[in-house]
């Protein structure tokens, strides 16, 4: 069982409001990610990190900034929210390396609504 | 660039019936995915396969994997309702540090 924590859950927000979600892994896992779903659609990548003050852009461009000063908590930031954001964020985690398969575990989501 | 496909879509089955499910992908890659997702739900992990040929199971469902065509198949069998959900396969490009290319998901409906 992945031990992986998104807050909140649920965000509903008015336009230019500043936001982070939240996300902590306590399984150790250098690398974690950003996914961005919109409802019925398939994931995209915004952003990853390889583990402590490692910070990379995804396929999917966004507004959205990250930072990873702690190997368990990797945070997403949105200086100025717009209703163009509306949409879950999923964070997910998995191990650097390795000869096994790196199974990213994922979050329960935030879902985020900007009015 | 990546692109991951999947076929059907969308799919709605009897109770007790065979099906499977289609993944393509583009370009060359060492592990590919399948995750089970719930409505309102996160991702579930369902299987890793890792070299041509692999074969898993799990209860009703089997995946399998065809590197040279670059193709992996999900198997349903004798479908029950409680394997209703989007199934979403995803590949991984070389290098494994860059995360995952999803495909647009399969949305599974089993109707009594």
């Amino acid at each position: 069982e992945a031990d992986i924590y998104q807050t909140p859950r649920y965000l509903v927000i008015g336009t230019g409001k500043k936001i982070t979600l939240e996300c902590s892994q306590t399984m150790g896992h250098d690398k974690m990610y950003w996914y961005q779903q919109d409802p019925g659609m398939e994931l995209h990548l915004i952003h990853y990190s390889y583990g402590v003050n490692s910070t990379e852009k995804g396929d999917l461009s966004s507004e959205s900034t990250v930072s990873r000063i702690r190997t368990e908590h990797f945070p997403l930031t949105l200086e100025s929210a717009r209703p163009s954001h509306t949409s879950q964020y999923l964070c997910a985690s998995s191990e650097l390396g390795g000869m096994g398969a790196d199974t990213q575990y994922f979050g329960p989501g935030t879902r985020l609504t900007v009015l | 660039e990546l692109k991951v496909e999947q076929n059907p879509l969308f799919l709605s089955m009897q109770e007790g019936k065979n099906y499977t499910i289609y993944c393509n992908y583009s370009t060359t890659s060492d592990r590919l995915y399948w995750y089970r997702q719930d409505p309102g739900k996160s991702l579930e992990s369902l299987f890793v396969l890792l070299s041509n040929g692999a074969v898993k199971q799990e209860g009703r469902l089997m995946a399998s994997l065809d590197t040279k065509a670059r193709l992996s198949t999900l198997h349903i069998t004798a479908a029950v309702h409680d394997l209703s959900a989007t199934y979403f396969c995803a590949v991984e490009s070389g290098g494994g540090a860059d995360g995952l290319t999803f495909g647009k998901g399969t949305h599974l409906i089993i109707q009594p």
